[in-house]
């Protein structure tokens, strides 16, 4: 069975711009949540989907936001790029009714 | 903020002995409990899954829980060079909103 995919794995952004990462979760996982790694924080939440609806939200500014599809394929959006977002999203899925979660590769963002 | 307190290390194993890894979290509602092994330039990978008090054994890897001391620890039995890596400790209140320590960097010595 393939694993979660995200793309793209590198991207490099000016300050001020907007980025939309993708995710595409195991088959038949239709829980899909986001983090950000950074070397001074660690792993943060961001946000959890489930059936195209946020089910949790992490503390987080609006500046970030995501959405769902209908194939539980995620994007997630970050608007007006600051150079403290340089991090690696990481987007994980699980199976309903297990809390279990695995990782894709990750999005490695950097904000110059 | 709830917390999730990992010790950073390294900590240093000779190949062959056992690896003890350690984590503490201040929120006592939670419920969920996970290892997850991450090696350099690369994402997490979930190691064990733990719910409930007492030892979970999968292979060379033992999850200890103890809710009432609000601590959770892996031991890695046989260590080798390859479990060289960080180790993320992560717990659940609620949900799928995981909570991580820093994670302790392990480093095991031929």
């Amino acid at each position: 069975k393939a694993g979660v995919t995200q793309t793209p794995r590198y991207l490099i952004k000016t300050r001020g711009q907007q980025v939309t990462l993708s995710c595409s979760p195991i088959s038949g996982h239709r829980s899909v949540s986001w983090y950000q790694q950074t070397p001074g924080q660690g792993l943060q939440f961001l946000f959890e989907y489930f059936s195209e609806t946020q089910r949790n939200k992490g503390n987080f500014p609006g500046r970030f936001s995501g959405r769902q599809f209908s194939n539980s394929r995620s994007e997630m959006n970050v608007s007006t790029l600051e150079l403290g977002d340089s991090a690696l999203y990481l987007c994980a899925s699980s199976l309903q009714d297990t809390y279990e979660q695995y990782f894709g590769p990750g999005t490695r963002l950097t904000v110059t | 903020q709830k917390e999730v307190e990992q010790n950073s290390g390294p900590l240093s194993v000779p190949e062959g002995a056992i690896a003890s890894l350690n984590c503490t979290y201040s929120d006592r509602g939670s419920q969920s409990f996970f290892w997850y092994r991450q090696y350099s330039g690369k994402s997490p990978e979930l190691i064990m899954s733990i719910y409930s008090n007492g030892d979970k054994e999968d292979g060379r890897f033992t999850a200890q829980l103890n809710k009432a001391s609000q601590y959770v620890s892996l031991l890695i039995r046989d260590s080798q060079p390859s479990d060289s890596a960080t180790y993320l400790c992560a717990v659940s209140v609620s949900g799928y909103a995981l909570n991580f320590g820093k994670g302790t960097s392990l480093l095991v010595t031929p």
